[in-house]
């Protein structure tokens, strides 16, 4: 059974769509994350929920916007999709926060062309 | 702000040698370290962590990390490397509270450890 699951695994679309991410975790955890990771493998966090409140809201544009619509579910949606958002997208969750291991999820590989 | 800095960015070893990935990180107050490893095409997942107590941290796969607090380091040491460790490893600090009051975990840039047969 999957602890951290994403979808869609693969996901390519055309600039100026709208795309949605999916994220559930089945761990029983308060906190999720996402990540972005660039092509030369760095990763940033992006957004962080504690049992459903956004907690960490890093310098994202406002073209992303989280949903939690429960603790084990954080989905993200991208609206108006560019080239520069071409990365892979990682969920993870931890049992709270900063010095609790984080789970990741697989990863979410967007290509915007 | 709180900082990491793994200056390798790649490491190629052979088969059975022993490893050093390097990791230096820039807090004024305590930190937690982290260590992860991330798979071809796969999510990260934890090696070790030092949160405090014993400055070495045994973590899975026969990796260690040893925290130097005056030199401000987490290295990562594995005394035999096999092929299947060739992987990215990411060093990870947490100590900085945003404007929420929330600590994050901000994480380096990578290594990629290269094992050759």
């Amino acid at each position: 059974d999957t602890a951290v699951s994403q979808t869609p695994k693969y996901l390519v679309t055309q600039m100026g769509n709208d795309k949605s991410i999916k994220c559930e975790q089945n761990l029983g955890h308060d906190t999720m994350y996402w990540y972005k990771q660039d092509s030369k493998k760095f990763l940033k966090i992006m957004f962080s929920y504690n049992n459903k409140e956004l907690i960490i809201n890093e310098t994202v544009p406002n073209r992303f916007s989280p949903k939690s619509p429960d603790k084990a579910h954080l989905n993200l949606h991208i609206n108006s999709l560019e080239l520069g958002d071409s990365a892979v997208y990682f969920c993870a969750s931890s049992q709270g926060l900063a010095n609790y291991e984080q789970y990741f999820g697989p990863g979410t590989r967007l290509t915007v062309t | 702000a709180q900082s990491v800095t793994q200056l390798d960015s790649q490491v190629p070893v052979f088969e059975e040698a022993p490893v050093e990935l390097r990791c230096n990180y820039s807090s004024s107050v305590s930190v937690y370290l982290f260590w992860y490893v991330q798979y071809p095409n796969q999510g990260l997942q934890l090696l070790l962590k030092y949160l405090s107590g014993s400055t070495l941290v045994k973590g899975i796969n026969g990796f260690e990390a040893e925290f130097n607090k005056s030199q401000t380091s987490f290295h990562l040491r594995k005394p035999s490397v096999h092929i299947s460790d060739t992987a990215e490893y990411f060093c990870a600090v947490s100590d900085e509270l945003n404007s929420g009051g929330y600590q994050k975990v901000t994480f380096g840039t990578g290594t990629k450890l290269q094992v050759i047969p």
